[in-house]
């Protein structure tokens, strides 16, 4: 069983589309995070969720809304979609927030815009 | 709020040599220091780990070293073998409520035979 899943795996788009990417995860974790990996690989926190409260919000444009159903589920709604959104989206979860504890990531989205 | 640097951006090394790569934190506070391995097209993958109470750790070929008085750590793989090569990232956790891991930029690791 894969611990933390994210579909779908590639997303082709054009400019102007809203697309999600779902999260799940199966290892009991109190807290997931979304981290966009750009092309030159750094990794940026984006988001952060704990027992579906929003803890970090970082510097990330307002088109992008993270929801989290229940504590198992991350997903990342994405608006009016740019160029510069291309990249390589990934998941995580922890078992307790602020002590890095099983830090887990997904198998990532890679999402492109044309 | 943390910032941590990581060098060098990439790192050549023939099959069997050692390979040290180096990361420094800016928040003194920080208690937590994985490192991560990436290979193409995969996700992160914890290889190591250290938390601010200890100075050293090792597994097998790989070993941490924590530094906290200079804020930095370091990554040494001895023996490296070709299927070493990957992206690593050291990373931080600050030591504060509703904090994630703020990485690095990565390094690129190429073992040649």
């Amino acid at each position: 069983d894969t611990a933390v899943s994210q579909t779908p795996k590639y997303l082709v788009t054009q400019m102007g589309n809203d697309k999600s990417i779902k999260c799940e995860q199966n290892l009991g974790h109190d807290t997931m995070y979304w981290y966009k990996q750009d092309s030159k690989k750094f990794l940026k926190i984006m988001f952060s969720y704990n027992n579906k409260e929003l803890i970090i919000n970082e510097t990330v444009p307002n088109r992008f809304s993270p929801k989290s159903p229940d504590k198992a589920h991350l997903n990342l709604h994405i608006n009016s979609l740019e160029l510069g959104d291309s990249a390589v989206y990934f998941c995580a979860s922890s078992q307790v927030l602020g002590t890095g504890y099983g830090y887990t990531f997904g198998s990532g989205t890679r999402l492109t815009v044309v | 709020g943390e910032n941590v640097e990581q060098h060098p951006s990439t790192l050549s090394v023939q099959e069997g040599d050692s390979a040290v790569i180096k990361c420094t934190y800016s928040d003194s506070a920080s208690n937590y220091f994985p490192w991560y391995k990436q290979e193409l097209g995969k996700r992160p993958q914890l290889i190591i780990d250290i938390r601010s109470n200890v100075g050293e750790k090792k597994d097998q070929r790989i070993a941490v070293t924590l530094n906290k008085t200079a804020k930095h750590f370091s990554l040494h793989i001895t023996e490296t073998q070709p299927e070493d090569s990957a992206v690593y990232f050291c990373a931080a956790l600050p030591n504060q409520a509703g904090t994630a891991l703020i990485f690095g930029k990565g390094t690129t690791l190429s073992v040649s035979s």
